[in-house]
């Protein structure tokens, strides 16, 4: 089995820096993803880690150690809109490459 | 718009029973996945279709079924409903099996049931 684990929730301040940190475990690790949900909407896209390092997409970066089985998305220049889940999400080719999800990370960006 | 159809968006219905959920993925995408979310819940996977075979399945109740059909679209039925059955359930396709590429998902907008 997989376990994925990541803060239940986190405030920050417009404008400011925020990280959001993922562990997991798993034993055959082909892919971390990162997802945004908004409240009662889709999860959307973010970012994809497959290889150790940072991949970075404007305002949002996300970092991969496989070696800690360690992922940070990384959101700068917080706005009002980005309040919302952040799902991190683990793909294992020893479950049929499905897509297994972290409880998600409620943030609050405050002005 | 991710190009993933979900019918119907909401639903109500009485416990004992039965709703199918419908999904249409994306043009050209071959596998089709079911996750249900309950009130703030992360998302659980219950199962998935690649080309109309099931290819992977989590931790679906045995009261709940699902099919892929020729056309891809894919049916996800519920039955004997309970009252702990009320979630968000969202439907999500991508191209590949999950191994070659990316292998991205894109989600549907959900359909909420609710079960009274």
């Amino acid at each position: 089995g997989q376990n994925i684990d990541q803060p239940t929730e986190m405030t920050a301040t417009e404008g400011a820096i925020v990280q959001i940190n993922c562990t997991y475990q798993t034993s055959g690790f082909n892919g971390l993803f990162w997802y945004q949900q908004h409240a009662g909407e889709a999860p959307t896209f973010l970012s994809y880690n497959v290889l150790d390092g940072l991949e970075e997409k404007g305002r949002f970066s996300s970092f991969l150690s496989r070696s800690k089985g360690y992922s940070y998305l990384l959101l700068k220049e917080l706005q009002m809109k980005d309040s919302a889940s952040y799902l991190c999400a683990v793909r294992d080719n020893n479950a049929g490459n499905m897509l297994t999800f972290g409880g998600g990370t409620r943030l609050m960006v405050k002005p | 718009d991710s190009g993933v159809t979900q019918t119907p968006k909401h639903l109500i219905t009485a416990t004992g029973q039965r709703v199918t959920l419908r999904c249409s993925p994306r043009s050209g995408d071959l596998s089709v996945y079911w996750y249900q979310q309950s009130l703030d819940q992360g998302l659980q996977f219950l199962i998935q279709y690649y080309n109309g075979e099931e290819r992977a399945k989590g931790n679906i109740l045995e009261r709940f079924s699902a099919q892929q059909f020729p056309d891809l679209h894919s049916e996800l039925n519920l039955s004997s409903l309970e009252l702990g059955d009320s979630a968000l359930y969202f439907c999500a396709s991508s191209h590949s099996r999950g191994g070659a590429n990316t292998g991205e998902l894109f989600f549907g907008e959900g359909s909420r049931l609710t079960v009274l």
